[in-house]
């Protein structure tokens, strides 16, 4: 079981609310990353960091925000919810295997429904 | 069109049979290929990575294949358990560190 956490892992809020989802990790990865995935479909990344004070937009273009104070905290935050953010968020950190490639570790996820 | 393809999307076997998952990619120039096993309502968790020199690669019941010449993979579950129900999802690392994910092939095992 990898050490990393989130929470909320379920979210039900209203239109208009502005939202933090929790993530952190004991594991001192510099690497972390919150990706969406939707139901049946693939995870999309959406925001990445290598280190604190790095912060940096993924493939897929998201309305929230993130920021990296410190190694282990990376939370996720939408200034206003809308029910289009209705999704499952996933956070994860990464370090480099002994081959060279990067495992990445998933933390359980938060299911965010906005209604 | 997804640069990660995994068929069959779902698949209902009998407790104690096998099952192979197949995963072909596009991306380039390759670095990796993982699978991973996510359960319902969990975060993913790596079975196991194949590089461009291996061919297969076992761990536990779960064997998986590669050929990057034709740019295809498989997971190949042997006698299946109840507890291998789960979404097993093909990532693929690229260029500089870039990855692509597949949808993920949905497993469910009856007794």
């Amino acid at each position: 079981e990898a050490d990393i956490y989130q929470t909320p892992r379920y979210l039900v809020i209203g239109t208009g609310k502005k939202i933090t989802l929790e993530c952190s990790q004991t594991m001192g990865h510099d690497k972390m990353y919150w990706y969406q995935q939707d139901p049946g479909m693939e995870l999309h990344l959406i925001h990445y960091s290598y280190g604190v004070n790095s912060t940096e937009k993924g493939d897929l273009s998201s309305e929230s925000t993130v920021s990296r104070i410190r190694t282990e905290h990376f939370p996720l935050t939408l200034e206003s919810a809308r029910p289009s953010h209705t999704s499952q968020y996933l956070c994860a950190s990464s370090e480099l295997d002994v081959d060279g490639s990067y495992e990445q570790y998933f933390g359980p996820g938060t299911r965010l429904t906005v209604t | 069109k997804n640069q990660v393809e995994q068929s069959p999307q779902s698949l209902i076997i009998l407790e104690g049979k096998n099952c192979t998952l197949q995963c072909n990619y596009t991306v380039s120039p390759f670095s990796n290929l993982r699978w991973y096993k996510q359960d319902t309502g969990r975060g993913p968790v790596s079975l196991t990575i194949m590089t461009f020199s291996e061919n297969t690669k076992s761990n536990g019941r779960y064997t998986a294949t590669l050929d990057a010449d034709t740019k295809q993979s498989s997971l190949h579950i042997t006698a299946s358990q109840l507890s291998d129900s789960a979404s097993y999802i093909c990532v693929v690392s690229y260029g500089n560190n870039r990855l692509a994910f597949g949808k993920g092939n949905q497993v469910v095992v009856i007794p």
